[in-house]
């Protein structure tokens, strides 16, 4: 079984200032690790993805994510926000091997990250 | 990446009726899946849709009140049966490439609110 805790459902930052948004996972089995992003009104676009490879992964947007095997977490930085980055975050996990009902995603709770200006 | 459209976008229905949602991929997928987004929730695996067969649900759903098809390996619909207020979600269709295995790509969703 595999779960992910997102802390904060919302977090509010001044614009320029640094984005940290925490994402803690558990996991049986080595884990595939996911960032999306929802607007407003839409669906979800793919920020980042850890599969296994480099553990310090960059995205769109200016995003990157550590993957930290020994605190179980994926925390999503960016270093300047900007007011367009205004949006609901959600971290996913998934099982590296497929089949037994282990192909989907698992989200955490989301949080809603607001800029001030 | 997979572009993915869904059919329709957006919905007003009345208790007791169903709703079919469809949805197309541009290229051809090996995963098809339907998630669940209540409002101001994250969002649910509904089912795995697989072609040429049945599709595989999670826990808490149902084929008799989500029964789903997937005919080949672009297309696939959801139905919600018998509707109820609680029904009232986002409904999105998710993809996993055949190049691309690692990565779940979403559609733009579905916006159901039953009256």
């Amino acid at each position: 079984a595999q779960s992910v805790t997102q802390l904060g459902s919302h977090v509010s930052v001044s614009e320029g200032a640094l984005v940290l948004l925490r994402c803690n996972y558990s996991s049986s089995v080595p884990p595939y690790l996911f960032w999306y992003v929802q607007y407003p009104n839409q669906g979800l676009q793919l920020l980042l993805k850890y599969t296994s490879a480099a553990t310090l992964v960059k995205g769109i947007n200016g995003f990157e994510a550590e993957f930290k095997k020994s605190e179980t977490s994926f925390h999503l930085t960016k270093p300047s926000a900007h007011m367009s980055d205004a949006a609901e975050y959600f971290c996913a996990v998934r099982s590296v091997y497929s089949g037994g009902g282990a192909d989907g995603l698992t989200f955490g709770k989301g949080t809603h990250l607001i800029i001030q200006p | 990446s997979a572009v993915i459209s869904q059919k329709p976008s957006r919905d007003i229905c009345q208790r007791g009726t169903s709703l079919t949602i469809q949805c197309q991929v541009d290229s051809q997928v090996t995963m098809m899946f339907w998630y669940r987004q209540q409002p101001g929730q994250s969002l649910t695996l509904i089912a795995t849709a697989n072609q040429g067969s049945e599709a595989t649900y999670e826990s808490g759903f149902v084929i008799d009140k989500f029964p789903i098809s997937r005919p080949n390996l672009t297309f696939s619909t959801l139905t919600v049966s018998n509707m109820s207020p609680e029904d009232s979600s986002i409904y999105l269709c998710s993809v996993r490439g055949r190049r691309n295995q690692e990565t779940q790509y979403f559609g733009p969703g579905t916006r159901l609110l039953v009256l």
